[in-house]
């Protein structure tokens, strides 16, 4: 099992490009979340996904901000018209179905805006 | 939604000493609490967890308490060991998502 993978590890985007970040969560699991973790801060929840479906968004700013993790497919992170203040580290995690259950980490995008 | 607070933001002690990392929440309906350890670059890993049925669960030298009333839930990590040196995360899981506190910071000096 290799675990969660995200990539890139590093990504490095001009202002006003797009970013796309994937997440493939570990086998047998259906769930994913997404984490932004700014320098020296905690992790900040953005959005919280199944398969096909978005079930909670409620940290994902309203606009340039995009989630989906298709039925075929690593889970994608998109953010269009990347603006300085998105430089940060974003993780992903999954966990199986069911709630308390453990949810894993993967090693993050490190993403930087020029 | 869910607001956790976590204490304190950086803690400092010498190997060998205890270290206590408290935590509140908000929501009363959140019922499992995991604690998170993140290594300078490197991904959060979970180290322990309590479940809102138990109020303490222990793990070599790692333990963790839950208040459910108060609703405040501790790790403690006893005999320091300078590899223990990390940020820690708290969490509380709501309905369906996990909130994290701020983290804290441990420096174990040897």
């Amino acid at each position: 099992n290799a675990g969660v993978m995200q990539n890139p590890r590093h990504l490095v985007r001009r202002r006003g490009q797009e970013a796309r970040l994937r997440c493939s969560p570990m086998k047998g699991h259906s769930h994913v979340y997404w984490y932004r973790q700014l320098p020296e801060e905690g992790l900040k929840f953005m959005v919280y996904l199944q398969k096909e479906n978005i079930i909670d968004e409620s940290g994902m700013p309203k606009e340039r901000f995009s989630a989906e993790f298709p039925k075929e497919g690593p889970s994608i992170l998109r953010i269009q018209q990347v603006v300085r203040g998105d430089s940060a580290a974003y993780f992903c995690a999954s966990s199986q179905p069911g709630q308390n259950t453990e949810a894993f980490f993967g090693q993050g995008t490190r993403l930087t805006v020029v | 939604g869910e607001n956790v607070e976590q204490h304190p933001s950086t803690l400092s002690v010498q190997e060998g000493d205890s270290a206590v990392i408290k935590c509140t929440y908000s929501d009363s309906a959140s019922n499992y609490f995991p604690w998170y350890k993140q290594e300078l670059g490197k991904r959060p890993q979970l180290i322990i967890d309590i479940r809102s049925n138990v109020g303490e669960k222990k793990d070599q030298r790692i333990a963790v308490t839950l208040n459910k009333t108060a609703k405040h839930f501790s790790l403690h990590i006893t005999e320091t060991q300078p590899e223990d040196s990390a940020v820690y995360f708290c969490a509380a899981e709501g309905y369906s998502t996990l909130t994290f506190g701020k983290g804290t910071m441990l420096l174990v000096s040897p």
